[in-house]
């Protein structure tokens, strides 16, 4: 079957770095997508990799090995505006989107 | 980048009534559009696919006749959610895409349904 397994919930302290882990195993891979999703609301997209490597966008940064079938989400500077879940999705070999359970994050002052 | 939207973005129904949510994007032609649905501390789970003039593709143990859907246009999908029961109160959720990069795809702001 596929699965994509991430953390429940994590806790961090603003001003600081956290990295969200997903581990995937899908049928096919045609890319790993990142998205925060505030409660209540539609998801937001991130970031995409589809080769292996770091992605960085601003304060955001993401990473893909698809050997190891891993990708992580590193947020730095933490602010408390980013408490929220992060939702990792892998596109499979139907283009599909597989979705994780999402990481609730959650920012202390 | 790109505008979707849904209507309504909250609706409170009496058990045994339909609902019917809208879905559209606003400054491009939608050529898929997708429609998810959110239970509280859970991920999305894809309902259906559905392209413009074609019927909508549902996932499995997905009722078509209970979710109803029609994408009647490049720019408008509606989900009707007929003879809704309290177990269907959720966040839907629509998606539409112009591509096949999945990039391209962007989120409506989601409906709250509550059932009573």
């Amino acid at each position: 079957g596929q699965n994509i397994d991430q953390p429940t919930e994590m806790t961090a302290t603003e001003g600081a770095i956290v990295q969200i882990n997903c581990t995937y195993q899908t049928s096919g891979f045609n890319g790993l997508f990142w998205y925060q999703q505030h409660a209540g609301e539609a998801p937001t997209f991130l970031s995409y990799n589809v080769l292996d490597g770091l992605e960085e966008k601003g304060r955001f940064s993401s990473f893909l090995s698809r050997s190891k079938g891993y990708s992580y989400l590193l947020l730095k500077e933490l602010q408390m505006k980013d408490s929220a879940s992060y939702l990792c999705a892998v596109m499979d070999s139907n283009y599909q989107l597989i979705w994780g359970a999402g990481t609730k994050l959650i920012i202390k002052p | 980048g790109a505008v979707v939207s849904q209507h309504p973005s909250r609706v409170i129904c009496k058990s045994g009534t339909s609902v019917k949510i809208e879905c559209r994007s606003l400054d491009f032609q939608a050529t898929t559009m997708f429609w998810y649905r959110q239970f509280p501390k859970q991920s999305l789970m894809l309902m259906a696919t559905s392209n413009e003039g074609s019927k909508a593709t549902y996932e499995q143990g997905v009722e078509k006749d209970k979710f109803l859907i029609n994408h009647a246009s490049l720019t408008l999908s509606t989900l009707t959610v007929t003879s809704a029961h309290p177990e269907d109160s959720s966040f839907y959720i629509c998606s539409a895409r112009f591509g096949q990069q999945q990039e391209t795809q962007y989120f409506g702001p989601g409906t709250r349904l509550l059932v009573l």
